[in-house]
């Protein structure tokens, strides 16, 4: 069974352009979170959807964040226009249920390094 | 203001001791714990958890204890292997239900050498 995938592996753009990071889920997996490294800092939460809705997004930074999940299979994070402190380590995880987590059923990607110069 | 805490960002051991990472928390109402562990360029992948109603659980060489008065908890890897170097985050579960978010600790770099 293929994991969470995520694209680009690695993404190196210029400040004020526009970058969009795609995330597959798990097949099946109706939970689907975002989360990020700054360098130097925590993994923070940015948002989780459930299917196609927007559970929580109380964790996105600001307006210049957008994530979309249409049909609730993958999902894309735009961030446009890019910043310098948009750079980071862009993880994406998904699960069955909200409440698998207790028990470890989160599945991380590989994660999108984004480096905005 | 950071709710967990991982004090120590690194940490190297000798193959067959044991390794003893550490983690504070501010939040009294968080109910579950866990620790993840990252390879390089690799995500996140669950290693133990525990429940805010127990002092320990157990899980081959992985033993994670939980003292709630003092809002700390420690993961316990006995005996250390060499497959074993890699960053350990400690995380602990907000929210309820169907809504759910970890909150991170920064992460411990563990080496155990040979």
């Amino acid at each position: 069974e293929a994991g969470v995938t995520q694209f680009p592996s690695h993404s190196v753009i210029e400040k004020g352009q526009t970058v969009t990071l795609r995330c597959d889920p798990i097949s099946g997996h109706d939970n689907l979170y975002w989360y990020r490294r700054v360098m130097g800092k925590e993994i923070k939460f940015l948002l989780h959807f459930v299917k196609e809705s927007k559970q929580d997004e109380s964790g996105m930074p600001n307006n210049r964040f957008l994530a979309e999940r249409t049909g609730g299979t993958y999902s894309t994070l735009k961030v446009q226009p890019a910043e310098l402190e948009d750079s980071g380590v862009y993880f994406c995880a998904s699960s069955q249920t909200g409440t698998e987590i207790l028990f470890g059923e989160l599945f991380f990607g590989e994660g999108s390094r984004l480096t905005v110069l | 203001d950071q709710q967990v805490k991982q004090n120590s960002p690194s940490l190297s051991v000798q193959e067959g001791r044991i390794s003893i990472l550490n983690c504070d928390y501010t939040n009294s109402m968080f109910d579950y714990f866990l620790w993840y562990k990252k390879y390089p360029a690799e995500g996140p992948t669950f290693l133990i958890s525990i429940s805010s109603i127990k002092d320990k659980n157990e899980d081959g060489r992985f033993t994670v204890f939980l003292n709630k008065s003092a809002k700390h908890l420690s993961l316990h890897i006995v005996p250390s292997q060499p497959g074993d170097s890699a960053v350990y985050f400690c995380a602990a579960l907000s929210g309820t239900g169907n809504n759910r978010k970890l909150i991170w600790g920064l992460g411990t770099s563990l080496a155990v050498n040979p």
